[in-house]
């Protein structure tokens, strides 16, 4: 099992639709969780990181779940500037390290 | 503040060439790290290096080295390029706290 599984996608969605991408990861040790952006040829950013408590940052909603070990992001009345691959990212106790996933695809359409 | 920065933005190489892939930042970052990213495989650590002359493998560190001769620079080499080099490569930073990771604008690379 991957340490970081992601939907691919790509995720093809109206303005305005609410879109939810899903997230696993396979160390129960893991500590700390985030979503991260990346447009198209460009460097990642942070996005949001996620709490135990689930947050939310705008029309953007994180939730974890140590239990099922399941990260979710839900994106609200989605924008064109939405459009981007999101990354899933963890980190482990103790760990210098962020393990990346494979990212998931969105394009927003107008 | 410029954050991350990297050079050369973008090299062609002949397989056997070598080349040093340079990493700035301006944000006194203890923490730096090298990735590679190739289509289907996302982001792949390389080298890393938690402080001023310390450097670790990472999970893909075979035909990489790396130097942390001074707190803001990190530099990657490659002594012998290979086509399955060919990839993007990005070079990030963090400090002690904050567990939030800058990256630079990342470097292409083609090695024919």
């Amino acid at each position: 099992r991957k340490e970081v599984e992601q939907d691919p996608g790509p995720f093809n969605v109206p303005e305005g639709a609410t879109v939810a991408f899903n997230c696993t990861y396979s160390n129960s040790a893991s500590q700390s969780f985030f979503w991260y952006r990346q447009d198209c040829r460009k460097e990642p950013k942070l996005l949001m990181s996620v709490y135990s408590s689930g947050n939310e940052d705008g029309r953007f909603t994180a939730q974890l779940n140590r239990a099922s070990q399941y990260i979710s992001l839900l994106i609200r009345d989605s924008k064109l500037s939405d459009s981007a691959t999101y990354l899933c990212v963890v980190k482990g106790a103790g760990s210098y390290q962020l393990t990346f996933g494979k990212g998931t695809k969105l394009s927003v359409i107008p | 503040n410029a954050g991350v920065t990297q050079t050369p933005k973008f090299r062609v190489l002949k397989t056997g060439q070598s080349m040093t892939l340079l990493c700035a930042q301006d944000m006194n970052h203890e923490y730096m790290y090298w990735y590679r990213q190739d289509p289907g495989m996302g982001l792949r650590l390389i080298h890393y290096s938690v402080g001023e002359g310390t450097t670790a493998k990472g999970e893909v560190p075979d035909g990489y080295n790396v130097s942390r001769l001074k707190k803001q620079n990190f530099l990657l080499g490659l002594e012998s390029a290979a086509p399955s080099q060919t990839s993007v490569y990005f070079c990030a930073s963090k400090d002690r706290v904050s567990e939030t990771q800058y990256f630079g604008p990342g470097t292409r690379l083609l090695v024919l």
